[in-house]
């Protein structure tokens, strides 16, 4: 089993307000780091996949950035609006399966 | 194809019932993954398919689980004299193939032991 870490646990922010979270994944055998959000009573929807160090993706207000080497990578959320209240998981994939972190949940406060 | 689909949604039962989950995948998708989430927890894998071969088994799927996936569409759960510490949200997901590719998540099966 491999040990992904995210923090913070929670988060509360005020609506417009940017945020970020951090995952931890181990720096050997990487394949890939995958970034989810769940929303409550809602499937987990994939947001981002990346496999490149230095790897930025984009998704409108959602960001993320990827560092290989040392294991880790940032989810930003720029100007954050009440919809984006969910928990937000990331996962790292050695072959064949996904080992997902404990998530951040993320509360946006009108 | 409107994603992956789980059955049932919720489901209570009386503590050393069997009970049974159904996934249906999306239908071009050859690998198909349980997961168990547990309050706190984030989702923790629990066995995989390859078209009909199950290729591997977490070492939390303990022998009153069982997993199949006939043909290599739906797949199965099933949890036999189930206890207290079964209780959790079961996820389904399905995908094209390993590592590069999201994963296409189910809503997922909410089991009470009671």
């Amino acid at each position: 089993i491999l040990n992904v870490e995210q923090s913070p646990q929670s988060l509360h922010v005020q609506e417009g307000d940017s945020t970020n979270f951090t995952c931890s994944f181990p720096s050997s055998n990487f394949y890939a780091l995958h970034w989810y959000r769940w929303e409550t009573a809602k499937s987990p929807e994939a947001l981002f996949v990346m496999t490149l160090n230095g790897d930025e993706k984009k998704k409108g207000r959602i960001s993320a950035t990827l560092n290989t080497k040392e294991g880790y990578s940032y989810l930003y959320i720029k100007g954050s609006q009440p919809e984006d209240s969910a928990t937000y998981l990331c996962a790292f994939t050695g072959a064949n399966n996904l080992f997902f972190g404990t998530g951040t949940r993320l509360t946006v406060i009108p | 194809d409107t994603g992956v689909s789980q059955d049932p949604r919720h489901k209570i039962t009386k503590r050393g019932q069997n009970v049974t989950f159904r996934c249906d995948p999306i239908s071009e998708h050859n690998r198909l993954y349980w997961y168990r989430q547990t309050l706190g927890q984030g989702p923790e894998f629990l066995t995989y398919f390859q078209n009909e071969a199950q290729l591997e088994k977490s070492r939390l799927l303990s022998d009153r689980f069982s997993a199949e996936r006939p043909k290599g569409s739906f797949s199965t759960l099933e949890i036999q004299r189930t206890e207290q510490g079964d209780s959790a949200m079961y996820l389904c997901a399905s995908s094209l193939r390993a590592a590069n590719y999201g994963y296409t998540f189910g809503s997922g099966t909410r089991l009470t032991v009671v």
